[in-house]
């Protein structure tokens, strides 16, 4: 059974430019939720996707955009690069649904991350 | 929002050494994940426990949900376990699904 993976595991990229991070969520898992982990910091929500729309955001810019696709696969784009972009980003998948008219809050799984540096 | 804060922020250990990290937040929640994080970045699940208490090997953790806190427990500490431990939450309203990360606490198990 496949863990949650993520490609690249590196990027270089220089101010301006545009980058794309890919995900693909653990075995029978429907959500995919995007981290941004600066140096030295806990992980920062970016936003969350299930079936294929984002479902929530934390505070983040337009710069930063999403996709989900029909295999539950997940993108994450940011455009116009900053420096200060330069972090470490994981993918996180976990199952959704609702039991007993509860929404389900189920483990999240993270991926091994991409490292991105923007010079 | 929901805040979390860890303690201590670092600590050295000698190996066998037992420990105990702390994770106190602000408001009730009904998803409380305790994570590793090793060298190279990744998340290594722990724990999932909104409440009560729960073992495995050498680590143990108990969520107290009514006073807001949770204790991780490692015992017989090993230099594997060096690394960053993180406590992360989803508040009981209001916060969706999204984790909420602490600062985290930065173990390093010497021989």
């Amino acid at each position: 059974d496949a863990g949650v993976t993520q490609s690249p595991t590196h990027l270089i990229k220089t101010r301006g430019q545009q980058v794309t991070l890919r995900c693909s969520p653990k075995s029978g898992h429907d959500t995919v939720s995007w981290y941004q982990q600066a140096l030295g910091q806990g992980p920062q929500f970016i936003f969350q996707y299930y079936e294929e729309e984002e479902r929530q955001r934390g505070n983040f810019p337009d710069r930063f955009s999403g996709h989900q696709f029909p295999n539950y696969s997940s993108e994450l784009n940011v455009n116009a690069l900053l420096l200060g972009d330069s972090a470490l980003y994981l993918c996180a998948s976990s199952l959704s649904g609702t039991s007993g008219g509860k929404t389900l809050r189920e483990t999240q799984y993270f991926g091994p991350g991409t490292r991105l540096l923007v010079l | 929002g929901i805040q979390v804060e860890q303690s201590p922020p670092d600590l050295i250990l000698q190996e066998g050494a037992n420990s105990t990290l702390r994770c106190n937040f602000s408001d009730s929640v009904n998803n409380l994940q305790w994570f590793h994080q090793n060298p190279w970045g990744q998340l290594i699940n722990l724990f999932y426990i909104p409440s009560g208490t729960k073992q495995n090997g050498r680590l143990s953790a108990t969520t107290v949900a009514t006073e807001r806190y949770s204790l991780l427990y490692i015992s017989s500490s090993q230099t594997t376990d060096s690394g960053v431990y993180f406590c992360a939450v989803t508040p009981f309203t209001g916060g969706g699904n999204k984790l909420t990360f602490g600062t985290g606490t930065q173990l390093k198990v010497e021989l």
